[in-house]
């Protein structure tokens, strides 16, 4: 089986650019978790969606975040303008269960110059 | 606010040795708890989940909970060079998401 896909693996962009992240959470999954890991403050969760629909995203830094899922196969994550200290990993995870066993993605690394 | 908490390490251990990885989180409605290890350059992947006090073993792997004392400790025995790795404790509960700590890196030293 598929695990969780994300494009693209690397992502390098001058300050200023807008940047997309994109999600395939496992089928049948019902939850989808956005996460941002730095070694600073390590796995920080972003937003997550319970049936395509946003549940929390108290975890989004600022207004130049924002997410998407316009269906159950596919989630955004959209940076706009992004900026240097937007660098980092970005996971995106799924899980069938209420949202406690989650499946990770392989993440995509963002550098932001 | 919720917080699950680890030293940061690095913990080193000789190849063979019992490792010892632990955490504490603050809320005490937490339930349920899990480790993920995360390789270099890795995604985290689960390893282990517990639900109850007491000890749960997995091969190599014994996962501890301690309600009353707010603390999960990971034993791992016979360490391999192989464990190597950042090991990620997260607590849930109620329906809020996982809370994840910031992961201590375990070294074992051949």
């Amino acid at each position: 089986d598929a695990g969780v896909i994300q494009s693209p693996r690397h992502e390098v962009t001058e300050m200023g650019q807008e940047v997309t992240l994109r999600c395939k959470p496992i089928s049948g999954h019902d939850y989808l978790f956005w996460y941002r890991q730095t070694m600073m403050r390590g796995l920080e969760l972003l937003i997550y969606f319970n049936n395509n629909v946003p549940i929390d995203d108290s975890g989004m830094p600022e207004d130049r975040f924002s997410a998407k899922m316009p269906n159950a196969s596919f989630s955004t994550l959209k940076i706009q303008p992004s900026e240097p200290r937007d660098s980092a990993v970005y996971f995106c995870a799924s899980s069938p269960t209420g949202g406690i066993t989650q499946y990770f993605g392989p993440g995509t690394r963002l550098t932001v110059l | 606010q919720k917080e699950v908490e680890q030293n940061s390490g690095p913990l080193s251990v000789p190849e063979g040795a019992i490792a010892s990885l632990n955490c504490t989180y603050s809320d005490r409605g937490s339930q349920s708890f899990f480790w993920y290890r995360q390789y270099s350059g890795k995604s985290p992947e689960l390893i282990m989940s517990i639900y109850s006090n007491g000890d749960k073993e997995d091969g190599r792997f014994t996962a501890q909970l301690n309600k009353a004392s707010q603390y999960v400790s990971l034993l791992i025995r016979d360490s391999q060079p192989s464990d190597s790795a950042t090991y990620l404790c997260a607590g849930v509960s109620g329906n809020t998401p996982l809370v994840f700590g910031k992961g201590t890196r375990l070294s074992v030293i051949a």
